[in-house]
C-alpha cells in the first residue's frame, strides 16, 4: 500500500455541485492530516487540517477514520474557483530530526459553468 | 512580509552544470524544507533543516547538497545536472515540526 494515495481524478463537475475526495494512508502511527490545495503551476497551500472528529470551514468538511486510515474532503456547491487539484497530506516519517509531511499525488477537480 | 521566496523562477541547464537554487524566509522560521515535484507526482522531501547549521537528509537527497548558514536562507545545491532532476523544486519553511508549512512559488528547472 502507497504511503498516502488518492483517486487522481479528475472530477469534472458542474457549478453547484457536490464532490467528494478520498485518502487513505498506510502508517497507522501518523500523527496530523491535511488538506493543501494547489493551482496549476503553483505552490501548495494548506486547504484545512483534519481533525478527529471532524471539521467543517464553510462549503468545505473534512473527516478523519483512523481505524481504517481513510480521510475525505466535501466540497459543497462548488464554484469555479474551487477548480484545483487537493492534495491529502500526512504528517508521520520521522526523520533524525522530526516529522515530515507524505503528500499524495493529489485529485484533480474541474468545476464548470 | 514576504513570506518564502525562491529564485530563479525557471532555469534550462545543460547535463553536468551546476546551480544553486535560492531560497529565503523573513518570518523567522526555524525549520525550512526543499521538496521536487515530478509532473503528476506528489511532493517529495529532498532535505530539510530545524535550524542554522542543522540539515538533514529526506527522502531523495541523491545528487543535492544544502547549507544553513542563516535562519533565514536555505540554498540547494545541484553539483552535476542530470536529466532526472528536471522538475519543479519548491522550499518551504514552518516555525516549528508542527505548525503549518508556507510554501515558496516553486523554481522550474529543466535539465538538457
Amino acid at each position: 500500500r502507497k504511503e498516502v494515495e488518492q483517486d487522481p481524478g479528475p472530477f469534472n463537475v458542474p457549478e453547484g455541485a457536490t464532490v467528494a475526495f478520498n485518502c487513505t494512508y498506510s502508517n497507522s502511527a501518523s500523527q496530523s492530516f491535511f488538506w493543501y490545495r494547489q493551482d496549476c503551476r503553483k505552490e501548495p497551500k494548506l486547504l484545512m487540517s483534519v481533525y478527529s472528529s471532524g471539521n467543517e470551514d464553510g462549503r468545505f468538511t473534512a473527516q478523519l477514520n483512523r481505524a481504517s486510515q481513510y480521510i475525505s474532503l466535501l466540497i459543497r456547491d462548488s464554484k469555479l474557483s474551487d477548480s484545483a487539484t487537493y492534495l491529502c497530506v500526512v504528517k508521520s516519517r520521522w526523520y533524525q530530526a522530526g516529522t515530515a509531511l507524505i503528500f499524495g499525488k493529489g485529485t484533480t477537480l474541474s468545476v464548470s459553468s | 512580509n514576504a513570506g518564502v521566496t525562491q529564485t530563479p523562477k525557471f532555469r534550462i541547464l545543460k547535463i553536468g552544470q551546476s546551480m544553486t537554487l535560492q531560497c529565503a524566509q523573513d518570518m523567522n522560521h526555524n525549520y525550512m524544507y526543499w521538496y521536487r515535484q515530478d509532473p503528476g507526482m506528489g511532493l517529495k522531501l529532498i532535505y530539510y533543516s530545524v535550524g542554522a547549521g542543522i540539515t538533514d537528509k529526506g527522502e531523495v537527497p541523491n545528487g543535492y547538497n544544502v547549507s544553513r548558514s542563516t535562519t533565514e536562507d536555505f540554498p540547494l545545491r545541484l553539483e552535476l545536472a542530470a536529466p532526472s532532476q528536471t522538475s519543479v523544486y519548491f522550499c518551504a519553511s514552518s516555525y516549528s515540526g508542527l505548525d503549518e508549512q508556507f510554501f515558496g512559488p516553486g523554481t522550474r528547472l529543466t535539465v538538457l
